[in-house]
């Protein structure tokens, strides 16, 4: 498994603001996600960061709104930017480790946008 | 396509009971995951399961797959009001990219002391 952590845990922004959300893990990993969690709803991925080249958004995420920075193999970063009230959302990356697949996810980052 | 589905959406039971949660999916897969939320937290990895395989257990947990009908289930025995949250199930399609995961929209379970 992966000890990962998220800053900020919650953060409460104004509309038109940018936030950066950061991700750290405790070992190197190829793969690092990031999901968002919209009110009473599940998971969807924005993108999967890899280290040494940018990251690949998913359809209906785009770098603009939520640029990415995967600096080295432990760490990166996901901002959310000009938010609106519809971008308040957890935010979780997640990271895969070791053979198999297995995914395993930080504690989130809670964003209420006013 | 909506991978991951499960049901029931809510499922509330008494401490002590077992409390079986079911998962479709409509792609075939090379693995799924089975994760559990507590109140808007983190998910917390729970069990992966193959689709070369057909049943696995941890502790008080085991999960099946069917991959003939494109289902899973988790079931918790014994249950404890600690066991209270949302669990969901993951899944990566064959083929392609296959560490996206898709989850489906959760099992609420209620345990009550």
């Amino acid at each position: 498994s992966a000890v990962i952590s998220q800053k900020p845990s919650r953060d409460i922004c104004q509309r038109g603001t940018s936030l950066t959300i950061q991700c750290q893990v405790d070992s190197q990993v190829t793969m690092m996600f990031w999901y968002r969690q919209q009110p009473g709803q599940s998971l969807t991925l924005i993108a999967t960061a890899n280290q040494g080249s940018e990251a690949t958004y998913e359809s209906g995420f785009v770098i603009d709104k939520f640029p990415i920075s995967r600096p080295n193999l432990t760490f990166s970063t996901l901002t959310v930017s000009n938010m609106s009230p519809e971008d308040s959302s957890i935010y979780l990356c997640s990271v895969e480790v070791g053979y198999g697949n297995e995914q395993f996810f930080g504690p989130g980052t809670r964003l209420t946008v006013l | 396509s909506q991978q991951g589905e499960e049901d029931p959406q809510a499922l509330s039971i008494q401490e002590g009971e077992n409390a079986t949660m079911n998962c479709s999916y409509k792609t075939s897969i090379n693995n799924l995951q089975w994760y559990r939320q507590n109140s808007g937290r983190g998910l917390v990895h729970l069990i992966l399961i193959r689709s070369n395989e057909r049943e696995k257990h941890s502790g008080r947990l085991r999960v099946t797959l069917d991959t003939s009908k494109k289902s899973s289930s988790l079931l918790i025995t014994a249950s404890r009001a600690a066991d209270t949250a949302s669990y969901f199930c993951a899944t990566d399609a064959s083929g392609g990219s296959n560490y996206k995961l898709t989850f489906g929209k959760g099992t609420l379970l209620t345990v009550n002391p």
